[in-house]
């Protein structure tokens, strides 16, 4: 069966270091999203791209990085990560303007910055 | 810019009791779809339902209909004879439906818990 998955689904590290989230979909979709998500403001969107090369800020996206090198990975770099980012990153995938663009979502991972 | 508001933050129903879970958007957009995404204690994020704008008839999936009121721009999920394995968090969702802009934006959610 196709899938999303996100590694690691935990992880704890320090202010200031560099941090890198995995996402790899077998969906084949061309799209891709990540997420956060925090108390009192539900999924906010940090970065996505349609395919590969592709890539775009979303609302909160100062901080973070992202690559788009084939279809199945997008990951998520954290440069610099600061305690602000402690939070639960959702990756996604959706086939395309062609279709109602459902998201397939991966399991979360939760990342704290002390 | 598109919004999505979901006003309560929290909301509890008697099991096998009917709840309705409020949202409305804001899109100067004619074509656009609607979700409502559902995510249980496990954190896994689940499509329960979504609205095409181009159509009047409010979708439904068993027990799980929405009142879509496209000049009101709102978008209400109705969850009938509720169960516990419905508490969870509940999510709606906006997406534009042309100009390849796929990108969704969601609302702040309303914790739903279910009194057995």
């Amino acid at each position: 069966d196709a899938e999303i998955t996100q590694s690691p689904r935990h992880k704890i590290t320090e202010t200031g270091r560099q941090v890198t989230l995995a996402c790899h979909q077998t969906w084949n979709h061309n799209n891709m999203f990540w997420y956060r998500q925090d108390l009192g403001h539900g999924l906010r969107l940090i970065h996505y791209s349609y395919g590969v090369q592709d890539t775009n800020k979303g609302e909160v996206s100062d901080g973070y990085s992202v690559s788009r090198s084939n279809t199945e990975d997008l990951p998520l770099t954290l440069e610099s990560a600061a305690s602000s980012q402690t939070s639960v990153y959702f990756c996604a995938s959706s086939e395309g303007t062609l279709n109602t663009g459902e998201l397939f979502f991966g399991e979360g991972s939760r990342l704290t910055v002390l | 810019a598109q919004t999505v508001t979901q006003s309560q933050p929290e909301m509890s129903v008697q099991e096998a009791e009917t709840v309705t879970l409020s949202c409305t958007y804001d899109t100067s957009e004619s074509d656009y779809y609607l979700f409502w995404y559902k995510q249980p204690p496990s954190r896994q994020m689940i499509l329960v339902i979504r609205q095409e704008a181009y159509k009047q008839q409010n979708a439904t999936e068993n027990r799980f209909s929405v009142n879509f009121q496209k000049a009101a721009k709102s978008f209400s999920l109705k969850i009938s004879d509720s169960q516990l394995g419905d508490a969870a968090m509940y999510f709606c969702a906006y997406r534009r439906g042309t100009g390849g802009d796929d990108k969704i934006i969601f609302g702040k959610g309303t914790r739903l818990h279910i009194l057995p």
